[in-house]
């Protein structure tokens, strides 16, 4: 069962600034936050992780809170390709590795 | 390409069929997952292989469903007796575990329909 609580839906400009939310308010210490996306009819595309500390990467950036019990996606220039389905996932831990649940997710659609 | 690949893209089914996808993980991860998606929901997990080991598996995954994955590298997933129900896209991700990090990379996925 998913871990974690995102809006269905949201509208960005393009060129602007898209921030995604993501609330996780039962993490454990040792888990982490995945974001993912995955554009119609295509499998999933990682874009970044995170334990507790901010992150940056190619494609966006994740903000962390301190008590971990929310984060936030951040793609600093949304383009029209940047339309897509984002899923917030927290990696749990099991006796034989590491299990992904996912949400519905928040589709986001960037707007000419 | 290096990524994971799936086979075929597209399977149309009738009712009562036996189907199987095959599913090619990046050639260094020794770990497997197989996902179902359908429309409007996120993936939701089946089973998980480490290796030729299958060591998990949902309460989703039925006993029509079995997955292999007999030397550690491709895997199969077969469904027997297929169902309307079991429409859906059948998605694949490849992993390897380095210390904490175990980020998982999906295939394209295999939409099966059942009529």
């Amino acid at each position: 069962d998913a871990k974690t609580t995102q809006p269905p839906s949201m509208d960005c400009a393009e060129g602007r600034a898209a921030n995604l939310p993501c609330n996780h308010s039962t993490i454990s210490g040792n888990e982490y936050v995945y974001w993912y996306r995955q554009i119609h009819s295509q499998g999933p595309q990682y874009i970044i992780h995170g334990l507790k500390n901010n992150e940056t990467n190619e494609m966006a950036s994740l903000i962390i809170t301190e008590d971990r019990k929310s984060s936030t996606l951040i793609l600093p220039h949304a383009t029209l390709r940047d339309t897509a389905v984002y899923y917030c996932i927290v990696r749990v831990a099991t006796n034989t590795g590491n299990q992904f649940y996912f949400g519905t997710g928040t589709s986001l659609t960037v707007i000419p | 390409d290096t990524g994971v690949s799936q086979n075929p893209r597209h399977k149309i089914t009738k009712r009562g069929q036996n189907v199987t996808f095959r599913c090619d993980p990046i050639s260094e991860h020794n770990r497997l997952y197989w996902y179902r998606q359908t429309l409007g929901q996120g993936p939701e997990f089946l089973t998980y292989f480490q290796n030729e080991a299958q060591l998990e598996k949902s309460r989703l995954l039925s006993d029509r469903f079995s997955a292999e994955r007999p030397k550690g590298s491709f895997s199969t997933l077969e469904i027997q007796r297929t169902e309307q129900g079991d429409s859906a896209m059948y998605l694949c991700a490849s992993s390897f575990m380095q210390g904490a990090t175990d980020t998982q990379y999906f295939g394209p996925g295999t939409r099966l329909t059942v009529l």
